[in-house]
Parts: C-alpha cells; structure tokens; sequence
C-alpha cells in the first residue's frame, strides 16, 4: 500500500471550513483513498473514499488532485465534535487479492476550537 | 443491529494473567478484523477473518496471542501470560465484501469502541 503524509496537527475555528491535506505521491493507478477519523476513546469511524474523481457525502469533501498524488479532505463547517484525529489511507479495495488490511499511520489531529 | 460490540470495555489484569476479549460483528458482515492501538500511534493490524477462517495474521501477534471466530459470527481474541507491553486498546473492524460492490473500494470497515488492556 502507498505510504502518506500528513501534518501531525491542525487547528480550525468553529463554523469554518476544514481542509485536511494528505500527500501520497506513490500512489498506484487501482489504489484509492480512504478517510478515517477517531474521536477520543472510539474507535476510527469512515469518513468517504475516492479514486480520482472528487467525492462528497453527509459528512465531508475529498478533492483528489488530477496527478492523484495528494489529496483534501473539506469539513466544510467544522464543529466541536469534529475534533479527532483524521487518518488518511491508500490502498487497493479490501477485496482485492489478499491485500485485506487498512494500514493506518499516525493521523493529523484536527482542534476545533471556538 | 447497533454495530459492532466489544466487550469488555475495559479490562485490569496482572503481569501472567490469561485475558480474553470478544466481538461481535455488524450481523451481515463476513469479514473481521482485530487492530491493537497503543497511545499516540495509530491502530496496527492483527489479523483477519472471512467467515471462520483466518486468512491473515500479523507478525505483531506472537504465539502468546490467539484469535478465533469458530462459527463465522463472533470473535475472541485471548492473550495468554499478558505483559505490560500488552497494555493497549484492541479494536475489532467488521466489513461486509458486497457493499458498493467490487470495483467501487467502498469495502470500508465499522469499528467497535475498542477493548482496553491494562497490564499491572
């Protein structure tokens, strides 16, 4: 699985837009990117994936670069609760081959704050 | 179905003492998975579940840690003569192989709210 980097820490007013990078300029053409969150004393809960085209759901945006080497996730109104810590993940679909884990590093740890 | 349940929640044992920790996945999902996650790092990989064969394990769990998932549907994961580097939380993940279908890469995984090991 292609390997990513992340800031370790970002902080982001309450209300405003959230915009999380992650670099994985490694990346191979049938791996996708996967988003995680973990609030404190949970477990990682997802947050939406992609290939190349950008993605949207209820909860965030991810714009994926046209090279797809690095890619954003957007919390487009950043609330308290938001305040987690945000893997991002590449890797081939879990039911590819025998490649069936998330390898997850150590995350950008998103303060919300008012 | 509420998600993924572990149990117990939290868990004090003495250095040499047997533990032992189950889970039970979203009830249509096939696949489980059990991560250990130490403070500060993100969670490792374990190893891995289709139905009731384990088809993956990581070189993380050594002889003394043991997984089992005898009927396809719950799974224990026991550490045997615990140590304090044992101390960590222990999540499981379930997945279901047919959501989003297999060229979409929406086989994400539900986490439970993890298992945490304190090794006195």
């Amino acid at each position: 699985d292609a390997k990513t980097t992340q800031p370790p820490s970002m902080d982001c007013a309450e209300g405003r837009a959230a915009n999380l990078p992650c670099n994985h300029s490694t990346i191979s053409g049938n791996e996708y990117v996967y988003w995680y969150r973990q609030i404190h004393s949970q477990g990682p809960q997802y947050i939406i994936h992609g290939l190349k085209n950008n993605e949207t759901n209820e909860m965030a945006s991810l714009i994926i670069t046209e090279d797809r080497k690095s890619s954003t996730l957007i919390l487009p109104h950043a609330t308290l609760r938001d305040t987690a810590v945000y893997y991002c993940i590449v890797r081939v679909p879990l039911n590819t081959g025998t490649a069936s884990k998330l390898t997850f590093g150590t995350g950008t740890r998103l303060q919300v704050t008012l | 179905d509420t998600g993924v349940s572990q149990d117990p929640r939290h868990k004090i044992t003495k250095r040499g003492q047997n533990v032992t920790f189950r889970c039970d996945p979203i009830s249509e999902h096939n696949r489980l998975y059990w991560y250990r996650q130490t403070l500060g790092q993100g969670p490792e990989f374990l190893t891995y579940f289709q139905n009731e064969a384990q088809l993956e394990k990581s070189r993380l769990l050594s002889d003394r840690f043991s997984a089992e998932r005898p009927k396809g549907s719950f799974s224990t994961l026991e550490i045997q003569r615990t140590e304090q580097g044992d101390s960590a939380m222990y999540l499981c993940a379930s997945s279901d192989r047919a959501r989003g279908g297999s060229n979409s890469g929406a086989n994400v995984l539900t986490f439970g709210a993890g298992s945490r090991l304190t090794v006195l």
